[in-house]
C-alpha cells in the first residue's frame, strides 16, 4: 500500500563522480525523508523536506543535498563521490511532520562506488 | 531520540507466537514508541506504535511495561513471510520533523 516508488533499482558509479536519485512519494504526503543504509546496518537519516524546504537534517556533509517538487517527487543528490558511499537509499514519505505519523518507505536504490 | 536496546537475533517456529523484547530504560514521558519492520530486499514497513496502554492491529500486538522503560512487539502466529528485521524506534512527540532513529534491530528468522 505505500505507494512510493524510486529510481533507479541499481546504479554503479566511480568515485569522483555525482549521481541523482528520485523518489516518487504518495500522492498528499507533504514530507519526504532520505536516509542511507549500509549493508548489515539500521537506515541513517540524512534530511528531510516538507512542502519543498529542507526541515531536518542528519550528520552528512553538504555534498548530500535535495530537493522536493509540487508534484511529490524528490531527488537525492550526492556530489563527489566515495568509497563509503556504496549503500541502499531509502525515501520515505508522511503526511505532514508530525512525530507520530507513519513514515512509508520505497524499495530503494542500491548504489555502488567503484 | 532516546536510545533502545533489542536483540540481534531470534528464532521462532512457524505458526508459534513472537515475543520481540525492546529495552528503552531512558524514555521520556512524550516519547511514543514505534516499530517498523524490515523484510528482504524490501525498504522498512510500519508495524505498530503505541504510547502507554497495549496497543492491537492486525499486524501485530504492542505490550508495553508499566513503567515504560520495556516493550514487547507479538506476533501471535508467526509465518515465513515475517522473517525480517525488527526495529524498535523512540519517537518524540513534540519533536518537529519526523526523522526515524534506527538501531541495529533484532533479525528474526522463522523455520517451517
Amino acid at each position: 500500500e505505500t505507494g512510493v516508488t524510486q529510481s533507479p533499482t541499481h546504479l554503479i558509479k566511480t568515485r569522483g563522480q555525482q549521481v541523482t536519485l528520485r523518489c516518487s512519494s504518495q500522492s498528499g504526503h507533504n514530507t519526504v525523508s532520505w536516509y542511507q543504509q549500509a549493508l548489515g546496518q539500521g537506515p541513517q537519516f540524512i534530511f528531510q523536506y516538507y512542502r519543498e524546504e529542507e526541515n531536518g537534517r542528519g550528520n552528512f556533509p553538504p555534498r548530500f543535498s535535495g530537493l522536493q517538487f509540487p508534484n511529490y517527487s524528490s531527488e537525492l543528490n550526492v556530489n563527489a563521490l566515495e568509497l563509503d558511499d556504496s549503500a541502499l537509499y531509502l525515501c520515505a514519505s508522511s503526511l505532514g511532520e508530525v512525530s507520530t505519523d507513519t513514515q512509508y518507505f520505497g524499495p530503494g536504490t542500491r548504489l555502488t562506488v567503484l | 531520540d532516546a536510545k533502545t536496546t533489542q536483540p540481534n537475533s531470534m528464532e521462532s517456529n512457524e505458526e508459534e507466537p513472537v515475543h520481540l523484547p525492546c529495552n528503552h530504560s531512558t524514555i521520556s514521558g512524550t516519547d511514543y514508541i514505534h516499530w517498523y519492520r524490515q523484510l528482504p530486499s524490501q525498504g522498512p514497513e510500519y508495524v505498530i506504535h503505541g504510547l502507554t496502554s497495549n496497543v492491537n492491529n492486525r499486524m501485530a500486538s504492542l505490550a508495553i511495561a508499566e513503567d515504560r522503560k520495556s516493550s514487547t512487539l507479538i506476533l501471535h502466529r508467526a509465518t515465513l513471510r515475517d522473517a525480517a528485521v525488527y526495529y524498535c524506534i523512540l519517537r518524540e512527540a513534540n519533536n518537529a520533523g519526523n526523522m526515524l532513529t534506527f538501531g541495529g534491530g533484532t533479525r528474526l528468522m522463522v523455520k517451517p
